[in-house]
């Protein structure tokens, strides 16, 4: 059974960091792209990062462009998102997604994990 | 960047009737196009991949069409479980851009 099981989450100041993990099982990890997509309280969905099997290709959103990083670990079968200079507008559930195909849709999900930016 | 339109945002509607939510792509994305089902509190499921094929699990009552920048998402016979929201996503090109989400209410 695949499983994606995020943590990491928490309450941070504005300005300061937070590392989001995501432990994936039930599947080769290191064959399948996976991505970072997050949902603010009462609003929609949006996509924020994505890593290819290898690592060697990855994309960011314009809104966390250059303070968020993402990572993995094959060796480990674990996702991160490196997350600095947070803001209070990066409040939200961050779900961890692997991605399918070269069409590249998010067939399993993790269960979220939440990040608060608050003073 | 590609901009996803959904409409409507907020439907109501009643256990057995037929509705179709609509996606519009900011420009075109082929067949890349993906719809989730969320309902509250839970991770968002794959629906639909590639415009019209049906992830395994989903029930046959979801139907997708469509290409290029306008696509649709019918359910046929709406059941209580179907009320949540729904979203579109392209994975054409990144950013992966979502729709703004259409919710599904009960008449």
């Amino acid at each position: 059974e695949v499983q994606l099981v995020e943590s990491g989450g928490g309450l941070a100041q504005p300005g300061g960091s937070l590392r989001l993990s995501c432990a994936a099982s039930g599947f080769t990890f290191s064959s399948y792209s996976m991505n970072w997509v997050r949902q603010a309280p009462g609003k929609g969905l949006e996509w924020v990062s994505y890593i290819s099997s290898s690592g060697s290709t990855i994309f960011y959103a314009g809104s966390v462009k250059g303070r968020f990083t993402i990572s993995r670990d094959n060796a480990k079968n674990s996702l991160s998102l490196q997350m600095n200079s947070l803001r209070a507008e990066d409040t939200a559930v961050y779900f961890c997604a692997r991605a399918y195909g070269g069409n590249s849709f998010f067939d399993f999900w993790g269960q979220g994990s939440l990040v608060t930016v608050s003073s | 960047d590609i901009q996803m339109t959904q409409s409507p945002s907020s439907l109501s509607a009643s256990v057995g009737d037929r509705v179709t939510i609509a996606c519009r792509a900011s420009q075109s994305i082929s067949n890349s196009l993906n719809w989730y089902q969320q309902k509250p509190g839970r991770a968002p499921k794959l629906l639909i991949y590639a415009a019209s094929s049906l992830q395994s699990g989903a029930p046959s009552r979801f139907t997708g069409r469509g290409s290029g920048t306008d696509f649709t998402l019918t359910i046929s016979s709406l059941q209580p479980e179907d009320f949540a929201t729904y979203y579109c996503q392209q994975s054409f090109s990144p950013p992966y851009t979502f729709g703004q989400g259409t919710k599904l209410e009960i008449k």
